[in-house]
């Protein structure tokens, strides 16, 4: 059973706060990460993704990767009332099965003003 | 660039009544489309995907079928809904940057 783990939150940070936000997976052979912001009612739209060990940076958003801990992570940097939203993390196990991702249940992020 | 839909954007039906949804992906060929379903207090669930006109994968045993009459087009149906059938369903594509990318959602209420 392919799991993927995140806090559900809520996670509450002051305007200007680095937000962090975790995630673990079960599948060792885990090849794609991706990272998905969903404001309430709106569909999943896409915010990162991430392939390799290490850092991945995209404007005040940097995902991080350690496959060996099966863990990955997205830091939101200065963040803002409108970053708040759910954030889920989604793990691909075989690039050949595309867009078969197994999501976690999402984080719930409250930026505070 | 690709784009998207899905309608209706929402509906409530009654328990025993058929269901159809559509999506439509516009500036792509060929696309492999998905069908995911995210009930209230949970994750979101695959449901189907398909490669291709007529081809169709379940992932899950449910009360659900989908259809691919046309290359970009993808249709979630049911012949008489369940309680358990309501959530938010959403169609999506794998895009060629080896990314998914999803539809605006359409959101399903059984009474």
């Amino acid at each position: 059973q392919k799991e993927v783990e995140q806090n559900s939150g809520p996670l509450s940070v002051p305007e200007g706060a680095i937000a962090s936000l975790n995630c673990t997976y079960s599948d060792r052979g885990s090849q794609s990460f991706f990272w998905y912001r969903q404001y309430s009612g709106k569909s999943p739209e896409l915010i990162m993704s991430i392939y390799s060990n290490g850092d991945k940076e995209d404007g005040r958003f940097t995902a991080q990767l350690n496959k060996a801990s099966q863990y990955v992570s997205l830091l939101i940097r200065d963040s803002q009332p409108s970053d708040s939203a759910t954030y889920l993390c989604a793990v691909n196990w075989n690039y050949n099965q595309g867009g078969k991702l197994i999501f976690g249940q999402g984080t719930e992020l409250s930026v505070k003003p | 660039s690709q784009t998207i839909h899905q309608w209706p954007a929402t509906l409530v039906q009654p328990v025993g009544s058929p269901l159809s949804l559509e999506c439509t992906v516009e500036g792509t060929s060929n696309p492999n489309l998905y069908w995911y379903r995210q009930a209230a207090g949970r994750g979101l669930q695959l449901l189907f995907y398909s490669v291709g006109i007529g081809q169709i994968s379940s992932e899950v045993p449910q009360n659900l079928s989908a259809s691919r009459p046309q290359d970009r087009q993808f249709i979630l149906s049911s012949k008489k809904l369940l309680l358990s059938d309501s959530g938010f369903y959403l169609c999506a594509w794998w895009g060629l940057t080896g990314e998914l990318f999803f539809g605006e959602g359409s959101r399903l209420t059984v009474l």
